[in-house]
């Protein structure tokens, strides 16, 4: 079983809808946890970055956490053609020797059509 | 532009060679991050330095070693390469520990 479960989609919605993006763990040692949205051929560029649990809202977009269900949201509200991207999810978790590292989740393809 | 700066963009090498992929953190960034990103594994972690020191230690295979400079930049070298090690390779940079990593272009590298 994967650190962090991801649906691949792909997911299409037509323009204005609301895009809900999930991802569960089983590593209750994740303490961070981010979005982060990578356009065809680029690096993924962090949107949404968290700790606790509930809500965090950021324009068009809300994160949720839920640690107790080891599950987290993206919503995108009033979704716009320059939301088709993937979407990946991550987690961060703290090593011994004071280094960490993020696990990604696999990503979730979205277009946005017109 | 994340200010990370990755060199080079593309490279075709064959099975056996081995090749460097260097990367410029952002300006005042300790930490550089390198993963490796394929169709069917997604974003995996390598390594992570920190000032110069190795903090941390991923799926980074035997074959590949990475080091950071004194300057901060870091270069991650791959060696025998097998046709597997094809797929983008990012390095990331952060501030702290805090797990916000700002991801440069990536190095798509092609092992024929």
């Amino acid at each position: 079983q994967k650190e962090v479960e991801q649906d691949p989609g792909p997911l299409s919605v037509p323009e204005g809808a609301i895009v809900s993006l999930n991802c569960t763990y089983s590593n209750s040692a994740f303490q961070y946890f981010m979005w982060y949205r990578q356009y065809s051929r680029k690096g993924p560029e962090l949107l949404m970055y968290t700790y606790s649990s509930g809500n965090k809202e950021d324009g068009r977009f809300t994160a949720q956490v839920d640690k107790s269900s080891k599950y987290i949201s993206l919503f995108i509200r009033d979704s716009q053609p320059s939301d088709s991207a993937t979407y990946l999810c991550a987690m961060k978790v703290a090593l011994t020797g004071g280094g960490n590292k993020l696990t990604f989740g696999t990503g979730t393809q979205l277009k946005v059509e017109l | 532009d994340s200010g990370v700066t990755q060199t080079p963009k593309h490279l075709i090498t064959a099975t056996g060679q081995r090749v460097t992929l260097r990367c410029s953190p952002r300006s005042g960034d300790l930490s550089v991050y390198w993963y490796q990103q394929s169709l069917d594994q997604g974003l995996q972690f390598l390594i992570q330095y920190y000032n110069g020191e190795e903090r941390a230690k991923g799926n980074i295979l035997e074959r590949f070693s990475a080091q950071q400079f004194p300057d901060l930049h870091s270069e991650l070298n791959l060696s025998s390469l097998e046709l597997g090690d094809s797929a983008l390779y990012f390095c990331a940079s952060s501030r702290s520990g805090s797990g916000e990593l700002f991801f440069g272009e990536g190095s798509r590298l092609t092992v024929l």
